[in-house]
């Protein structure tokens, strides 16, 4: 399978944990992002990476979220201190090269906090 | 709030029959992408097409774009059971590539 690979596809959390999700991209692509889906929506971008440089993190929810992409390659989402709010699918998603490229998705990890 | 919005939310028609979905987006933009979500599932990349292009076709579907409006639309024709699914348009309108969504429009076809 040469996809976006997500892990894990399901965690379920107690309030105040924190969480890690892994994403690989699909191979040589240097653009991977993130998004956030709740139910009934669509996906809200979160950050993106160029290779190992985060280029906007602004739209990270809070200052609990943060990303690393550290060798260019695989990258984490960690939540801190989880919050009921935080419950929804994460998904990653990775393109070649720049604007104008189609964006592949991974199947996403949903996260229930409880 | 959100770049793009689908209409109608919601679609239900029988296996056989043309479904239409709309899509109004508020900047211009590069390019404008359409997703198909299964219940629970990661999204789909269906049609690509760009700001300089007008209509585009792959298998059953085939994707319209007016800049002057706006406005988008994903046809998917002779339908069947397994088009049931969320379908989403995303618009690309800066140069990071980060897809704005639409709320999506829920179509279920019926057999």
């Amino acid at each position: 399978d040469t996809g976006v690979s997500q892990d894990p596809r399901h965690k379920i959390t107690k309030r105040g944990q924190n969480v890690t999700f892994r994403c690989d991209p699909i191979s040589e692509h240097n653009r991977l992002y993130w998004y956030r889906q709740t139910l009934g929506q669509g996906p809200e971008f979160l950050t993106y990476f160029q290779n190992e440089a985060q280029l906007e993190k602004s739209r990270l929810l809070s200052d609990r979220f943060s990303a690393e992409r550290p060798k260019g390659s695989f990258s984490t989402l960690e939540i801190q201190r989880t919050e009921q709010g935080d419950s929804a699918m994460y998904l990653c998603a990775s393109s070649l090269g720049s604007s104008g490229n189609t964006i592949y998705f991974g199947e996403g990890s949903w996260l229930t906090v409880v | 709030s959100q770049q793009g919005e689908e209409d109608p939310q919601a679609l239900s028609i029988q296996e056989g029959e043309n479904a239409t979905m709309n899509c109004s987006y508020k900047t211009s933009i590069n390019n404008l992408q359409w997703y198909r979500q299964n219940s629970g599932r990661g999204l789909v990349h269906l049609i690509l097409i760009r700001s300089n292009e007008r209509e585009k076709h792959s298998g059953r579907l085939r994707v319209t774009l007016d800049t002057s409006k706006k406005s988008s639309s994903l046809l998917i024709t002779a339908s069947r059971a397994a088009d049931t699914a969320s379908y989403f348009c995303a618009t690309d309108y800066n140069a990071g590539n980060m897809l704005t969504f639409g709320g999506g429009t829920r179509l279920m076809v019926k057999p």
